[in-house]
């Protein structure tokens, strides 16, 4: 059974702060990874898309991938009370590529 | 140009009614995806169809559901004599290919009485 792991929280940081997500996964072959965000309620929102080792960086947000130890990772620069949400680690599975496995989220609360 | 539009919004149906929920991908996207969520639970991969090649159903939790896509266009998903354990939010997402980002549509809420 292929897995993806996440902390579920609650995290909670201050406002301002940096927010660190983090996410590992058991199938090596995996070559595609994201994190979505879900507010309550609603559908998920893609965030951040990463295929090779290292950082990606995008506004606030920075996606680390080490498929060495299988691990992916979040930051959020400068947290808002508007980041929080539960956050989604989704990694394809190597074998049937379109597939996507989710782990079961880390709820981030930012307070003021 | 516009998302994943998925209809109905909500669903509430008797226990053993068949019910059809439907997804529109955004335009010019290969693939497409159907996943569930339960309440309080992750996403649970059902299907996904890459242009015309045969769908991977390896998610479907039992012959009751099935679902078809016409060319790159809409897709169905159906469950027949519905279950309780049924109920859960449907959503289905579209990429340019396989291996791209997914964007989702906002669900379909399907409650079984």
């Amino acid at each position: 059974q292929k897995e993806v792991e996440q902390n579920s929280g609650p995290l909670s940081v201050p406002e301002g702060a940096i927010a660190s997500l983090n996410c590992t996964y058991s199938d090596r072959v995996s070559q595609s990874f994201f994190w979505y965000r879900q507010y309550s309620g609603k559908s998920p929102e893609l965030i951040m898309s990463i295929y090779s080792n290292g950082d990606k960086e995008d506004g606030r947000f920075t996606a680390q991938l080490n498929k060495a130890s299988q691990y992916v990772s979040l930051l959020i620069r400068d947290s808002q009370p508007s980041d929080s949400a539960t956050y989604l680690c989704a990694v394809n599975d190597g074998n049937q590529g379109g597939k996507l496995i989710f782990g079961q989220g880390t709820e981030l609360s930012v307070k003021p | 140009g516009a998302g994943v539009s998925q209809s109905p919004s909500n669903k509430v149906t008797e226990k053993g009614k068949d019910v059809e929920l439907r997804c529109d991908p955004i335009s010019g996207h290969t693939a497409l995806y159907w996943y569930r969520q339960r309440l309080g639970q992750g996403l649970e991969f059902l299907i996904y169809f890459q242009g015309n090649s045969a769908p991977d159903k390896s998610g479907l939790p039992s012959d009751r559901f099935s679902a078809e896509r016409t060319g790159e266009s809409v897709s169905t998903l159906t469950i027949q004599r519905t279950q309780q354990e049924d109920s859960a939010v449907y959503l289905c997402a579209s990429s340019q290919g396989i291996g791209q980002p997914q964007h989702f549509g906002d669900g379909t809420r399907l409650s079984i009485l």
